[in-house]
């Protein structure tokens, strides 16, 4: 079935740049999602990428999209302290509906 | 953006009992809603789609007499945990699609701990 994959845990210093990645499975994802989740809280949408793109630009946020390696990557430029939460990398399946299948999630941490 | 709403957003049950959960589209209809659940440290799991006015479809390995759910309206889908026991203790989701918005939108989540 389809599965998405993430590195657990991911640590930077405050200003550095962080990348996430995340390898995907299914070739005919439509869309790719990077969710923030803080501590004891629900999901919070980040950012999104259609199939049919290679790169999207969002304040500090840039996603790249590597459609033939299948490889989604999520970069936080001039990290903060306050980004210190768990990334998770989603995407969805074909067939519509939005079911959407979730990585195991990148703890992201900020030293000062 | 959209609004979904859980609630409560944290129970603590005895063993045995029954907890419903309430999920709300505040400012839109959603035809399918979903839940998830997930473990500490862990990723989301799917449990099952609802969509409204029909019987949910439910992912492989969840008990659909365990965990009822009733999708009763374009705006309200509940979750019942029946006989609920330690081991169901986590953190359930909801989300709510929007053909709208093109996107789906996350309930804040509600903490269950059955003792």
């Amino acid at each position: 079935g389809e599965d998405v994959e993430q590195s657990l845990f991911l640590s930077v210093r405050e200003g550095d740049s962080s990348v996430i990645n995340c390898t995907y499975t299914d070739s005919s994802s439509t869309y790719l999602y990077w969710y923030k989740q803080e501590p004891g809280a629900g999901l919070q949408l980040l950012t999104y990428i259609f199939s049919n793109m290679d790169m999207k630009q969002d304040q500090r946020l840039t996603v790249l999209l590597n459609k033939k390696d299948k490889h989604l990557s999520l970069r936080i430029a001039d990290t903060q302290t306050g980004d210190s939460a768990i990334y998770f990398c989603a995407e969805t399946e074909s067939g519509g509906g939005f079911k959407t299948i979730f990585g195991a999630g990148t703890r992201l941490f900020v030293k000062a | 953006g959209a609004v979904v709403s859980q609630h409560p957003s944290w129970v603590i049950c005895k063993s045995g009992t029954s907890v419903k959960i309430e999920c709300r589209s505040l400012d839109f209809q959603a035809t399918t809603m979903f839940w998830y659940r997930q473990f500490p440290k862990q990723s989301l799991m799917l449990m099952a789609t609802s969509n409204e006015g029909s019987k949910a479809t439910y992912e492989q390995g969840v008990e659909k007499d365990k965990f009822l759910i009733n999708h009763a309206s374009l705006t309200l889908s509940t979750l019942t945990v029946t006989s609920a026991h330690p081991e169901d203790s986590s953190f359930y989701i909801c989300s709510a699609d929007s053909p709208a918005y093109n996107e789906q939108f996350f309930g804040p989540g509600t903490r269950l701990t059955v003792l």
